[in-house]
């Protein structure tokens, strides 16, 4: 058990539609990274939020957002689905705020979330 | 960051070592080696990381070669558990680097009993 949960585990939902995944960091994290797999693309980073403020984006969509709360917590918003968009979503969380000051620094991953869109 | 390359696929027997390797052969000076795996239907996990000299952990070993340009991630005895994608990445600690990992296509480790 990493420390990071994720909710939900599974989520199918119709093409156009909007969804809200949760990310819950370790305790004592500030950092919360966003992942996607897919069977093509395979692990890609997504957006990085530090202690509320986002810090770093990768390959993420313009459908996408999402945001780091007071607690913590951060959540990621995906509207307007495609099929393409069925794919693993994992949240890592980290001590650091990946700034690059620490190239030592672990990145703990949660579960994830399984998105199907029909 | 600099990139890594790593077998497709290897194949090893339970309770023997297991060797897997990691080109990379742009590595800077700046750059750790870290290695996480990701079992089938979890998230990855961290395993191991290292700079210039070999480590050990409770996980595994890390042999990191002379000039760096490539590194081994041994692990003793492997058991089914281990089977697994396993991930080489390199991560810099120069300010202004970018926090998030950067995954290539992995090794695929499979462990017969």
């Amino acid at each position: 058990d990493s420390g990071v949960t994720q909710t939900p585990k599974h989520l199918i939902t119709a093409t156009g539609q909007r969804v809200t995944l949760r990310c819950s960091p370790r305790s004592g994290d500030l950092s919360v990274y966003w992942y996607q797999q897919s069977l093509d693309q395979g692990l890609q980073f997504l957006i990085q939020y530090y202690n509320g403020e986002e810090r770093a984006k990768g390959n993420i969509l313009e459908r996408f957002s999402a945001q780091q709360f007071p607690d913590l917590h951060s959540e990621l918003n995906l509207s307007s689905l495609e099929l393409g968009d069925s794919a693993l979503y994992f949240c890592a969380s980290s001590v650091a705020s990946g700034q690059g000051a620490d190239g030592q620094e672990t990145q703990y991953f949660g579960p994830g979330t399984r998105l199907l869109v029909l | 960051d600099a990139k890594t390359t790593q077998p497709n696929s290897m194949e090893s027997n339970e309770e023997e070592p297991v060797h897997l390797p990691c080109n990379h052969s742009t590595i800077s000076g700046t750059d750790y080696i870290h290695w996480y795996r990701q079992l089938p239907s979890q998230g990855p996990e961290y395993v191991i990381h290292g700079l210039t000299s070999n480590v050990n952990n409770r996980m595994a070993s890390l042999a990191i070669a002379e000039d760096r340009k490539s590194s081994t991630l041994i692990l003793h005895r492997a058991t089914l558990r281990d089977a697994a994608v396993y991930y080489c990445i390199l991560r810099d600690v120069l300010w202004g680097s970018q926090g998030n990992l950067i995954f290539g296509k992995g090794t695929k480790l499979s462990v017969k009993p």
